[in-house]
């Protein structure tokens, strides 16, 4: 049960573009979202977040979308750099009965290349 | 330390055998994780240590996994009787207080497993 999900398992998009990664997820109770970055042989790090009261944080280069009545988030990076060529993974945190706790649930992970 | 420390990096193992694996917080940290990443699939949330309360077990995926925190500090994941499908990168994170929001979550580096 993949309860979030990044459906592109890679895009390849030139320097200077905008790359846009997309993520769904299934479950209603999820109201804290985040992107993190993973580069080979380190753990990942996070990038931006978002909070369901909002559609949309922009963090510089980055930008996260939220629609919740599709509960669908995208991560948008203009202009793309070849720096940016890692691993994007997509995450959400469910207010779990109002504990305060930070057990998150993962996409499976794009693999973005920005050529130069 | 600096930062999340985790050991081995690299771990390959006969199938049967069992392995522990080594998670050093961010000294201050309450909170600590334990994901893992097969291949092809995202993080998947394995067991959570907060302060002094009990572990959040439930991601633990069977009786042959356990894990302890002593004193409040040092982790070790324990694997016994290992089998293929055990092979993944497993990573640690731990944060200030449960908070369930990711930004305040430090992943280590990782371990890879691999049995063989």
């Amino acid at each position: 049960d993949q309860q979030v999900k990044q459906n592109s398992p890679s895009l390849s998009v030139q320097e200077g573009r905008i790359s846009i990664l997309n993520c769904d997820y299934t479950n209603s109770m999820f109201d804290y979202f985040l992107w993190y970055k993973k580069y080979p042989a380190e753990g990942p790090t996070f990038l931006i977040s978002i909070s369901s009261i909002k559609d949309k944080n922009e963090d510089g280069r980055f930008t996260v979308f939220l629609n919740k009545s599709a509960k669908h988030l995208s991560l948008h990076i203009v202009p793309s750099q070849p720096g940016d060529s890692a691993v994007y993974f997509c995450a959400a945190s469910a207010n779990a009965g109002g504990t305060s706790y930070g057990k998150l649930t993962f996409g499976q992970g794009t693999i973005l290349t920005v050529h130069p | 330390g600096a930062g999340v420390s985790q050991s081995p990096s690299n771990k390959v193992t006969e199938k049967g055998k069992d392995v522990e694996l080594r998670c050093d917080p961010i000294s201050g940290h309450t909170a600590l994780y334990w994901y893992r990443q097969s291949l092809g699939q995202g993080l998947e949330f394995l067991i959570y240590f907060q302060g002094n309360s009990a572990p959040d077990k439930s991601g633990l995926p069977s009786d042959r996994f356990s894990a302890e925190r002593t004193g409040g500090s040092v982790s070790t994941l324990t694997i016994q009787r290992t089998q293929q499908e055990d092979s993944a990168v497993y990573l640690c994170a731990s944060s200030q207080g449960g908070g369930r929001f990711g930004y305040g979550y430090t992943f280590g580096s990782g371990t890879r497993l691999t049995v063989v």
